[in-house]
């Protein structure tokens, strides 16, 4: 089993629509969890943490997390075409071992 | 403010070749980490470093070497390079452990050929 996994994708959205991108981990001891927006050719770049269960918003994103169920979630509202990217879900296990998933690529169409 | 600084950001080598890729970061981390990143596999943790003239390998280390001399630079070293190692080349720091509470900086990356 990985320690993060994601649906790989593509996942396709119209623009102004949500955008929902999940994220499941292995370990119940994880302590910290992160989105990560990858344009293509482009390295990582942070957008959203989350440490406490429930909800977490930042402008159009908001970042959910249910620790009893290991799943974390990304959604984006109103997605514009510049959302067009890879979505990595990346979890801070105790030990303080950090772990990425392999990335959602979504595609927002004009 | 800088942040992490990767160079060079292409490079060809030969095969059995050897390089050294550059990472120096101006934030006074304590952790950094090399990535690379190959289409479709995610991100893998190729060595990382808690501080000055403190290493360890990570999940994929075999072919390369790292030193970490000081706490800004932590220089990548791939000796008799091989094609498996074509791949982007990501530089990371936190000043966490394991990048808790902040996540991690990333460089630009160094996009490596090996032919």
């Amino acid at each position: 089993q990985k320690e993060v996994e994601q649906n790989s994708g593509p996942l396709s959205v119209p623009e102004g629509a949500i955008a929902s991108l999940n994220c499941t981990y292995s370990d119940r001891g994880s302590q910290s969890f992160f989105w990560y927006r990858q344009y293509s050719g482009k390295s990582p770049e942070l957008i959203m943490s989350i440490y406490s269960n429930g909800d977490k918003e930042d402008g159009r994103f908001t970042a959910q997390l249910n620790k009893a169920s290991q799943y974390v979630s990304l959604l984006i509202r109103d997605s514009q075409p510049s959302d067009s990217a890879t979505y990595l879900c990346a979890v801070v296990r105790a030990g303080n071992q950090f772990y990425f998933g392999t990335g959602t690529s979504l595609t927002v169409i004009p | 403010n800088a942040g992490v600084t990767q160079t060079p950001k292409f490079r060809i080598l030969k095969i059995g070749q050897s390089m050294t890729l550059q990472c120096a970061q101006d934030m006074n981390h304590n952790y950094m980490y090399w990535y690379r990143q190959d289409p479709g596999m995610g991100l893998k943790l190729i060595y990382y470093s808690v501080g000055a003239g403190i290493t360890d390998k990570g999940e994929v280390p075999n072919g390369y070497n790292v030193s970490r001399s000081t706490t800004e630079d932590f220089p990548l070293r791939l000796e008799l390079a091989a094609p498996s190692q074509t791949s982007v080349y990501f530089c990371a720091s936190s000043g966490t452990p394991g990048g808790f509470n902040y996540g991690y900086t990333f460089g630009s990356g160094t996009r490596l050929t090996v032919v």
